[in-house]
């Protein structure tokens, strides 16, 4: 069945980078957009940004853009989130999320993967 | 941006009640809303989509209405497995926006 598994999470410092990662698998992921969702400690739901199912159109929140990218491989069914200049604000969980099919909604969430940005 | 505003935040409530979460949108997103559970420490569920459309495997006995900038999130005869917390989401455009969420306790 469908399965989304994100990696790459961790305690990073602030102003430093990090690749978050999503690998996909129990579907025929080059047909599907692709979206990253994070949730502070105790906080609601904040949507990232997303990748169409051939990664020529990427969409971003606006107070991340410049600071974020989005990224997809088809032919290893993964999709990266790159982060730069850390900041606390950026602690949260991250998850990968599968459009249910050139919607904006997602059917399918991963676990999540924690980012703990500290000194 | 378009703003989603959820009420009310919490919602105190006992098995076999009927609920009801309203989300408003700061302006008119038409039909292009989904309605997410969640619980402690797991992942959001897609509960309805396009406002009012069931998603598969979902209970019957959740239900979604509205357009425009109203919308309303009901659940009858509420179950154990319903207390969790509750998100509309507007796709009608970007960024994406959800709403602040609505914590739905066991009174």
């Amino acid at each position: 069945q469908e399965q989304l598994v994100e990696s790459g999470g961790g305690v990073a410092q602030p102003g430093t980078s990090l690749r978050l990662s999503c690998a996909a698998s129990g579907f025929s992921f080059s047909g599907y957009a692709m979206h990253w969702v994070r949730q502070a400690p105790g906080k609601g739901l904040e949507w990232v940004a997303d990748i169409s199912y051939d990664g020529s159109e990427k969409n971003y929140r606006d107070s991340m853009k410049g600071r974020v990218t989005i990224s997809r491989d088809n032919s290893k069914n993964t999709v990266s989130l790159l982060m730069t200049n850390l900041s606390p604000a950026d602690t949260a969980v991250y998850y990968c999320a599968r459009d249910a099919g050139h919607q904006g909604f997602s059917n399918y969430w991963g676990q999540g993967t924690l980012v703990t940005v500290s000194s | 941006d378009i703003q989603m505003t959820q009420s009310p935040s919490t919602l105190s409530a006992s098995g076999g009640d009927r609920v009801t979460i309203t989300c408003r949108a700061s302006q008119s997103i038409r039909g292009w809303l989904a309605w997410y559970q969640q619980k402690p420490g797991k992942a959001p569920k897609l509960l309805i989509y396009r406002a009012s459309s069931l998603e598969s495997g979902v209970p019957s006995r959740f239900s979604g209405s509205g357009s425009g900038t109203e919308f309303t999130l009901t659940i009858n005869s509420l179950q154990a497995d319903d207390f969790a917390t509750y998100y509309c989401q507007q796709y009608h455009s970007y960024p994406y926006t959800f709403g602040q969420g609505t914590k739905l306790e066991i009174k």
